[in-house]
């Protein structure tokens, strides 16, 4: 079964430092979303992209943040200067269509900001 | 406006018995509402879904009621089983913007 695959599944990082987050999407899929879960919090959306941009993003995903579709598989979220609140697991997110189709996750990515 | 709330934030339930887990919203624009289950260290994934158009959605186990006059919605999970173990999360999004606003999440444990 097709799935979303993102790496690494744990980041330790140091305060100031930059780090970027790996996901594969679905092949097929056009669709693409960064979420983020604060331990023991609600998942919140941070970004949605599709056709090579951003089509909408939330007040959590300021300047420090981006993302890119560098070739036809990849997907990667960037956070310039890491800040201890952005410790949180981050999901990554695909879907084949736009309206009310099923959005797959991936594992997630634990990000430790020290 | 944009808040999904989600009751309770966790539940203990039997073996055998009924888990109960309730959602509301207020953006009357909403017109997707799916439940994810999430396992530790693991993604959410998509259990069951409803659009508006219907009251009641079954499969298996799990069973949807949709009530669009007091925009509220609510899983049942029919003869829970310890493996039914995990955190519950509802959402909705509306068409025109795609993104999932989830609820608070219910951990749900099942004891045998």
């Amino acid at each position: 079964e097709p799935e979303v695959t993102q790496t690494p599944s744990h980041q330790v990082t140091q305060m100031g430092q930059e780090v970027i987050l790996r996901c594969v999407p679905i092949s097929n899929h056009l669709y693409f979303y960064w979420y983020r879960q604060i331990l023991g919090q609600k998942v919140e959306f941070l970004v949605s992209f599709y056709n090579n941009e951003i089509s909408e993003k939330s007040e959590i995903f300021d300047d420090q943040f981006s993302v890119e579709r560098p070739d036809g598989s990849n997907f990667t979220l960037k956070i310039r200067s890491t800040k201890l609140e952005d410790s949180a697991m981050y999901f990554c997110a695909s879907k084949i269509g736009s309206r009310n189709t099923e959005a797959f996750f991936g594992q997630g990515t634990r990000l430790t900001v020290v | 406006q944009q808040q999904v709330k989600q009751s309770p934030q966790s539940l203990i339930v039997q073996k055998g018995g009924i888990s109960i887990i309730n959602c509301a919203y207020e953006n009357t624009a909403f017109d997707y509402f799916p439940w994810y289950q999430q396992f530790p260290g693991k993604g959410p994934a998509l259990l069951i879904a409803i659009r508006p158009d219907v009251s009641e959605k079954k499969e298996g186990r799990f069973t949807i009621s949709f009530n669009k006059s007091a925009k509220q919605f609510s899983l049942h999970i029919m003869d829970s089983q310890p493996g039914d173990s995990a955190t519950y999360f509802c959402a909705a999004s509306k068409g025109s913007d795609n993104k999932l606003t989830f609820g608070g999440g219910t951990r749900v444990l099942v004891k045998p």
